[in-house]
């Protein structure tokens, strides 16, 4: 089976609890971002995105926060299900390397029953 | 509704094999991606085609070629396979503006003894 993850940041949660998954991104001329869920054996499955001119965006269940001022990106997760147990990337779009997306390595979110 | 379509799920070459790996995508996207994932790192770009009839080399292109066959067809072609080959490659679509909201398709893991 699939591979990927084996060094990444775990965050554990109980079910029913809210996540918060963070991360840190380079470069500061970055125009858009996005947040992905990986499963077990599956591609990444988009969650949300978020524009550089919008600090905050909700979805079902799901806010991402853009934080310019310290390069910081986060996705909370309301109520957390067993479903929700992935990997989760994120990626940013720098304006200067041609809108080409750059993943960060992940985050592995385990839901405890 | 298929979404992207890759083929085949699983491979195994010896090194010095060629193979191809195939993508096909429903949504009438324009630009299509491939990437590479290893373990513990973030999805890497091998080659991307912005519209139909372009391609351009990402962040890793050395050992690869692609084919825009048509709109939805992108392929990805191992002339010569080498054990630093061996990973899960994942195509990719996008609906809007070009590296925005990737849609991914299962992935093909590929092994190179």
């Amino acid at each position: 089976g699939e591979s990927v993850g084996l060094h990444l940041p775990t965050l554990s949660v109980q079910e029913g609890d809210n996540s918060i998954i963070n991360c840190a991104y380079s470069n500061s001329a970055s125009d858009y971002f996005i947040w992905y869920k990986q499963e077990s054996g599956k591609g990444p499955q988009f969650i949300i995105d978020i524009r550089s001119n919008m600090d905050k965006r909700q979805g079902q269940r799901v806010t991402v926060l853009l934080n310019k001022t310290v390069k910081h990106l986060s996705l909370q997760i309301a109520a957390t299900q067993p479903g929700d147990s992935a990997v989760y990337f994120c990626a940013e779009r720098p304006v200067d390397s041609s809108y080409k997306l750059i993943f960060g390595s992940g985050t592995r979110l385990l839901v405890r029953p | 509704n298929a979404g992207v379509t890759q083929t085949p799920k699983f491979q195994v070459l010896k090194t010095g094999q060629s193979m191809t790996l195939q993508c096909a995508q429903d949504m009438n996207h324009n630009s299509m991606y491939w990437y590479r994932q290893d373990p513990g790192m973030g999805l890497r770009l091998i080659y991307y085609s912005a519209s139909e009839g372009t391609t351009d080399k990402g962040e890793v292109p050395n050992g690869y070629n692609v084919s825009r066959l048509n709109k939805r067809e992108f392929s990805l072609r191992l002339e010569s396979a080498a054990p630093s080959q061996t990973s899960v490659y994942f195509c990719a679509s996008s609906e809007r503006g070009f590296g925005e909201k990737l849609f991914f398709g299962s992935g093909t893991q590929l092994s190179v003894l």
